[in-house]
């Protein structure tokens, strides 16, 4: 069974940066589309962006895009979410999730990460 | 504020049917069929329900359906059970944005 296994809860202050790492268990590394949710109560889920495993192509969402950056190490079968210049407004859930198409259909989620930006 | 319109909440009774509405706009819902609902429990990671409008993906109940007419899309739930108490989430391809959620539908089962 595909999972995908996120990096653990993260506790930042206000200006600093976060890299959060999401690996998929199964051995060969196809080329598929993977995106990036936000979970917020207030806000509920919020669609970040997609990256494209097999040539790093990046699609941002605008309310994200300049703030954060995807990235795929196809070696380890592992992609991550660089927030960059956090606020406490990005405290939130994290998750990565595969696509079964490139237009939002995520099949498999990881597990989630924690963010909590505080002073 | 969100994209696709929501109803924040909905109810139903053990056994009965609910329908929970998604509306957009010719850019997103009603300009494709790549409608996609999820059901989020608190403290697990979401669910894929349905894709492509209607699609259920391999392990998911046929008491979920879905329809879209127009701009607005719809997830019934039949034969409502305890279990199915969640808020659940639509999401969309667009035009502009490439993809979209709803606010998300917070379901009671009474």
């Amino acid at each position: 069974e595909e999972q995908l296994v996120q990096s653990g809860a993260e506790v930042k202050k206000p200006g600093e940066s976060l890299k959060i790492s999401c690996q998929r268990s199964r051995d060969v590394f196809l080329n598929y589309w993977l995106g990036w949710v936000r979970h917020t109560p207030d806000k509920g889920l919020e669609w970040m962006g997609i990256i494209f495993t097999g040539d790093s192509h990046t699609i941002y969402s605008p309310s994200f895009e300049g703030q954060v950056a995807m990235s795929v190490d196809r070696s380890t079968n592992t992609a991550y979410l660089h927030l960059a210049s956090l606020k406490a407004s990005d405290t939130a859930m994290y998750y990565c999730a595969r696509q079964i198409s490139r237009y939002g259909d995520y099949i498999t989620w990881g597990q989630g990460t924690l963010v909590t930006v505080s002073s | 504020q969100s994209a696709l319109t929501q109803p924040a909440s909905v109810s139903g009774s053990l056994g009965q049917s609910i329908t929970i509405s998604c509306t957009g706009t010719t850019n997103d819902v009603g300009g494709f069929d790549y409608v996609s609902w999820y059901q989020h429990r608190p403290g697990t990671a979401p669910d894929l329900l349905l894709y492509g409008v209607t699609t259920r993906p391999s392990g998911v109940s046929n008491r979920f359906s879905g329809s879209k007419s127009g701009n607005t899309a719809s997830l019934t739930i039949s034969g409502l059970r305890a279990e199915d108490e969640a808020t659940y989430y639509c999401s969309s391809y667009a035009r502009s944005t490439h993809q979209v959620f709803g606010g998300g539908t917070k379901l009671t089962v009474l």
